[in-house]
């Protein structure tokens, strides 16, 4: 089974932190994603990756980065937290980039800003 | 740009009984993948189903079926017989076929249906 895990299930930061929230997945995936998910605006894509240090930006990529320095790990950064990034963090992962691929995600992280 | 619509943000289903969600979508493309996608409460979200826009044959999986109108830009997903476990939220999503290029086939969510089940 594929598997897709996060750091943390619960995360509160203060304002102004610099927050790290990590993605692993262990199927060798050439795809990975950062969702941000809000009640009434369904799933938002941050950024995502199609290879190792490789990044493009989704469709909210403002106020955060990622990183990607191995195949299976995938990092969203907050660099300067704000209270408007509360919120639900799902990453998402899934091979190749052609056909009906199912994407796989992880369990989400609910973040909390101060 | 093509978007995904789910017009009810929540449904209710006695047990047993059968429900449909709706989903329509915009698009100019005529080759692209349709998902359904499940999250339970404070649980993963897993792959329900998924069509592809070529096929004509509707996809079923056990209990979940779709009715897609292609003509109609839509996507319905049916639960037949529901059960407790099928309570959760639905997102529908389309992806872009390869041939269209651009953005790696990004998932496009719908805003969701939230499924209640009572017993």
């Amino acid at each position: 089974d594929v598997k897709v895990t996060q750091s943390s299930r619960y995360l509160v930061k203060r304002t102004g932190e610099k927050v790290f929230l990590e993605c692993v997945q262990d199927m060798d995936h050439e795809n990975m994603f950062w969702y941000r998910q809000d009640p009434g605006l369904g799933l938002r894509l941050i950024y995502f990756s199609y290879d190792v240090k490789m990044k493009e930006k989704g469709d909210i990529p403002e106020g955060y980065s990622v990183s990607r320095e191995k195949k299976e790990r995938f990092s969203l950064i907050l660099e300067s937290a704000s209270t408007n990034q509360t919120s639900m963090y799902l990453c998402a992962s899934r091979r190749g980039r052609q056909g009906n691929y199912e994407q796989y995600f992880g369990p989400g992280t609910r973040l909390t800003v101060t | 740009a093509q978007t995904v619509t789910q017009s009810q943000p929540e449904m209710s289903v006695q047990e047993a009984e059968t429900v449909t969600l709706s989903c329509t979508y915009d698009t100019s493309e005529s080759d692209y993948y349709l998902f359904w996608y499940k999250q339970p409460p404070s649980r993963q979200m897993i792959l329900v189903i998924r069509q592809e826009a070529y096929k004509q044959q509707n996809a079923t999986e056990n209990r979940f079926s779709v009715n897609f109108q292609k003509a109609a830009k839509s996507f319905s997903l049916k639960i037949s017989d529901s059960q407790l476990g099928d309570a959760a939220m639905y997102f529908c999503a389309y992806r872009r076929h390869m041939n269209y290029g651009g953005s790696q086939g990004n998932l496009i969510f719908g805003k969701g249906t939230k499924l209640s089940v009572k017993p």
